[in-house]
């Protein structure tokens, strides 16, 4: 049972453009969730994260959008350069329990020069 | 100030082997977690450790693995009689904290891959 979902594998882009990844929750016992980043034969890094009080997060080029009337948030890039090309990975620790963390399967990002 | 450090990087077993997995933490980090990413998969939760105690294990399989994170030393993921399904990226964690009032972030190591043949 998948409870945080990115169902785009993969999404390519041109440099300079933006980016926007995709992330759906299936349930309401989140707190917060994040982003994390990674490249292949390493392992993820930490790249944002949204509390579930708030809608909208921002960090430099990064913004993460929360829309909980849909369970759904969105990573946006902008503008978007070849160093960005990764595979993003959505995830949210569930309420109540450890602090595990629940991964989607990911979106790999390709910008293009 | 070093990062999460796992060895090794890549692990080669025949089926039926024994596969250690060691992860040493960042400094000043208490909270060991493990993650398994199979193939075009994200990463799966399998244990949360403090030291030399289990928290959650609710995502180990209940057979052949197993995991400790003594006083002393690296954290240890063990995998007994290894058979190809645990071919996969094995990924740990640690974190300084686990407050729940807010989010405590996870660093992760560079994984172990291991493949069994």
């Amino acid at each position: 049972d998948q409870q945080v979902k990115q169902n785009s594998p993969s999404l390519s882009v041109q440099e300079g453009r933006i980016s926007i990844l995709n992330c759906d929750y299936t349930n309401s016992m989140f707190d917060y969730f994040l982003w994390y980043k990674k490249y292949p034969a390493e392992g993820p890094t930490f790249l944002i994260s949204i509390s579930s009080i708030k809608d909208k997060n921002e960090d430099g080029r990064f913004t993460v959008f929360l829309n909980k009337s849909a369970k759904h948030l969105s990573l946006h890039i902008v503008p978007s350069q070849p160093g960005d090309s990764a595979v993003y990975f959505c995830a949210a620790p569930p309420r109540g329990g450890s602090e595990k963390l629940v991964f989607g399967k990911g979106t790999k990002l390709t910008v293009n020069p | 100030n070093a990062g999460v450090m796992q060895n090794p990087r890549h692990l080669v077993r025949r089926r039926g082997q024994e596969a250690r997995l060691r992860c040493s933490p960042m400094k000043g980090h208490s909270h060991v977690y493990w993650y398994r990413q199979l193939p075009e998969e994200g990463l799966k939760f399998m244990v949360y450790l403090q030291k030399e105690n289990i928290i959650d294990e609710s995502g180990m399989p209940k057979e052949r693995f197993s995991a400790e994170f003594p006083k002393e030393g690296p954290s240890i993921l063990r995998i007994q009689q290894v058979v190809r399904g645990d071919s996969a990226a094995y990924f740990c964690a640690s974190s300084q904290t686990s407050g729940r009032s807010s989010y405590n972030e996870q660093f992760f190591g560079p994984g172990t891959r291991l493949t069994v043949l």
